[in-house]
């Protein structure tokens, strides 16, 4: 099975709203990073979160890594309408090795 | 971060040919290249870990004689898909790191389709 599974599988929510994602993996990790990706385009990097981090923040975006559940959460504030997409999570298992969670699909209402 | 481009951005192919695919990191110098590969609605599986000047790094259930990976400079790795057939047409990416541990950055990825 997947090492990141993330949940909801797809949000709704209207502008202004804050947005939570999760995201649960099995192995022990180096990093955990969460990218977005709109739709049939690449990947954009968001934040990365070391395993000795508890939380991050850019801009918007608060992340955080708990590594005794294995999960992290992606809180998104005061949404916008350009945050629709799909959002991943990534776990780096060491050896060059990133595996990809299922995604979130988050569409925001105007 | 660094710059990722790819090439061709979409390529639509009749079955049996052979499409090559480049990915070039524009700013970095990436010794380690990754292709993934995405399907509908679906989350990004890796395909191969690319090495400048040596053989690449295939995943399991990834065909190394059907979907050939060169990385021939710092800069360029090419992966070519061998007598494509429609269940192969996908969304391929590339990606660089800057290192062990580090932030990957994608290309915008090449959308396959076989007919």
């Amino acid at each position: 099975s997947q090492q990141g599974e993330e949940d909801p599988q797809a949000l709704s929510i209207q502008e202004g709203e804050n947005a939570t994602m999760n995201c649960s993996y099995k192995t022990s990790i180096n990093n955990l990073q969460w990218y977005r990706q709109n739709s049939g385009r690449g990947l954009v990097h968001l934040i990365l979160i070391r395993s000795n981090e508890r939380e991050k923040h850019s801009g918007r975006l608060r992340v955080t890594l708990d590594t005794s559940k294995k999960s992290s959460s992606l809180l998104i504030t005061a949404s916008r309408a350009a945050d629709t997409a799909s959002y991943f999570c990534a776990t780096d298992i060491g050896g060059f090795k990133t595996i990809f969670g299922a995604g979130t699909r988050l569409f925001v209402k105007a | 971060g660094a710059v990722v481009s790819q090439h061709p951005s979409w390529v639509i192919c009749k079955s049996g040919t052979s499409v090559k695919i480049e990915c070039r990191s524009l700013d970095f110098q990436a010794t380690t290249m990754f292709w993934y590969r995405q399907f509908p609605k679906q989350s990004l599986m890796l395909m191969a870990t690319s090495n400048e000047g040596s053989k690449a790094t295939y995943e399991q259930g990834v065909e190394k004689d059907k979907f050939l990976i060169n990385h021939a400079s710092l800069t360029l790795s090419t992966l070519t898909v061998t007598s494509a057939h429609p269940e192969d047409s996908s969304f391929y990416i590339c990606s660089v790191s800057q290192g062990a541990q580090e932030t990957q950055y994608f290309g915008p990825g090449t959308r396959l389709l076989v007919l």
